[in-house]
């Protein structure tokens, strides 16, 4: 059983410019989390996919958007790319709406803006 | 705004030793709680977590954690650490409020001596 997969698993980008990175998540899983980690910190909930719609949200602009496909894939999209985007963003995958349901993480695409 | 302290960024313990980490959170209401982990090289992975209940929890590998709402606190404790415990742990806390979101800790690097 693949648990959840991303892609890429680095990126290099420069400023102004747009990046999507994707998520599969784990099999059976409908909910997906993602996250920001800066070198250092913790990881930031940026918002959570259910049912193909955002469900929740933490604070991040509108420059980050998102998506969820019929099969439960989901993307992030990062728009005017900023130096401070650079990170590490994570994706997780659950069965319940919310956080009750542990989540499973994958490993993570790490973008890099110049 | 919520915030979650873990007071220790990096711990050094001998095998054997006493482990305790420490976990604060700023928020009245109510809350779910959790602790997560990185072992090197791996996703981050669900150690434990508190919904409600008996505040002292148990994990995975002989952890556990206490809850003390009054001190706002959800320490993680192991009585002997192994070299395999050597891992980048991170506290949680889902704020059960309208926002409802993820927050969390900085996380604390553990290495564990031979």
């Amino acid at each position: 059983d693949a648990g959840v997969t991303q892609s890429p698993t680095h990126l290099i980008k420069t400023r102004g410019q747009q990046v999507t990175l994707r998520c599969s998540p784990k099999s059976g899983h409908d909910t997906v989390s993602w996250y920001q980690q800066a070198l250092g910190q913790g990881p930031q909930f940026i918002f959570q996919y259910y049912e193909e719609e955002e469900r929740q949200r933490g604070n991040f602009p509108d420059r980050f958007s998102g998506h969820q496909f019929p099969n439960y894939s989901s993307e992030l999209n990062v728009n005017a790319l900023l130096l401070g985007d650079s990170a590490l963003y994570l994706c997780a995958s659950s069965l319940d709406r919310g956080f009750t349901d542990t989540q499973y993480f994958g490993p993570g695409t790490r973008l890099t803006v110049l | 705004a919520q915030s979650v302290s873990q007071h220790n960024h990096h711990v050094i313990l001998s095998e054997a030793a006493s482990l305790e980490l420490g976990c604060n959170y700023s928020y009245g209401g109510t809350v779910n709680l959790f602790w997560y982990v990185q072992y090197p090289g791996q996703h981050l992975q669900l150690l434990l977590k508190y919904f409600s209940g008996d505040p002292l929890v148990k994990g995975i590998k002989g952890f556990e954690a206490e809850f003390i709402k009054s001190k706002f606190s959800f320490n993680l404790r192991k009585p002997s650490v192994q070299w395999s415990d050597t891992a980048e742990y991170f506290c949680a806390v889902n704020v059960m409020d309208s926002n409802y979101q993820l927050i969390w800790g900085a996380g604390t690097k553990l290495i564990i001596k031979p």
